[in-house]
């Protein structure tokens, strides 16, 4: 069955970059778009951006727009997220979703990453 | 922004109880409503979509009502494997925007 299974936690330091990892099994992954949403504590979960794996396309919230961004490695069925210049506000639960076709819906998500920025 | 007003935030209920929580979008999303699953430690788990539609395996005890605006999920006889916390969200336009999640416990 399709399964996305993402990277483990990582802890960093303020100004740092983070990569998160995102790998995608039991289905043909070039034909579903993956977003990227977050859930820092106590806030809502937010939706950072998304890519289309068949072509590469993507799109940014304007919230991360500069800061993130979003890459495919289509042979490795993986999808990336790289989010810079990270601040405390950055400390998180990072998570992929895989995106029914034809429309903006989250059928299958990863299991998350664990992100803390800390000195 | 399509902002998604959730109620309750929190709710305990007993082992047979039928148990609602409501969504409501700042805009027309039609059906484009769905309502997912956490649990901690594990991935989110879609349930409905479409607003009405129960994802394939997923108990018939779960079920979803409502277009428009205003949304229903119902929770018709809670079991004790139900604990988690139960989020709604839009997908009828971008940025997808979610309500604030009801964390489910039983009494």
């Amino acid at each position: 069955q399709a399964q996305l299974v993402q990277s483990g936690a990582e802890l960093k330091k303020p100004g740092a970059s983070v990569k998160v990892s995102c790998k995608a099994s039991g289905y043909t992954f070039i034909n579903f778009a993956m977003h990227w949403v977050r859930q820092a504590p106590g806030q809502r979960l937010e939706w950072m951006g998304w890519i289309k794996a068949g072509n590469g396309d993507r799109e940014y919230s304007q919230k991360f727009q500069g800061r993130v961004t979003i890459t495919r490695d289509t042979p490795a069925n993986t999808a990336y997220m790289e989010l810079s210049n990270l601040g405390s506000e950055d400390t998180a639960m990072y998570f992929c979703a895989r995106v029914w076709e034809a429309t903006y819906l989250p059928d299958i998500w990863g299991q998350g990453t664990m992100v803390i920025v800390s000195s | 922004d399509i902002q998604m007003t959730q109620s309750p935030s929190s709710l305990s209920a007993s082992v047979g109880d039928r148990v609602t929580i409501t969504c409501q979008a700042s805009y027309d999303i039609r059906n484009y409503l769905s309502w997912f699953q956490r649990k901690p430690g594990k991935a989110p788990k879609l349930l409905i979509y479409d607003a009405s539609h129960l994802v394939t395996g997923v108990p018939s005890r779960f079920s979803g009502s409502g277009s428009g605006t205003d949304f229903t999920f119902t929770i018709s006889s809670l079991q004790p494997e139900d604990i988690a916390t139960y989020y709604c969200q839009q997908y009828h336009s971008l940025p997808i925007t979610f309500g604030q999640g009801t964390r489910l416990e039983i009494k």
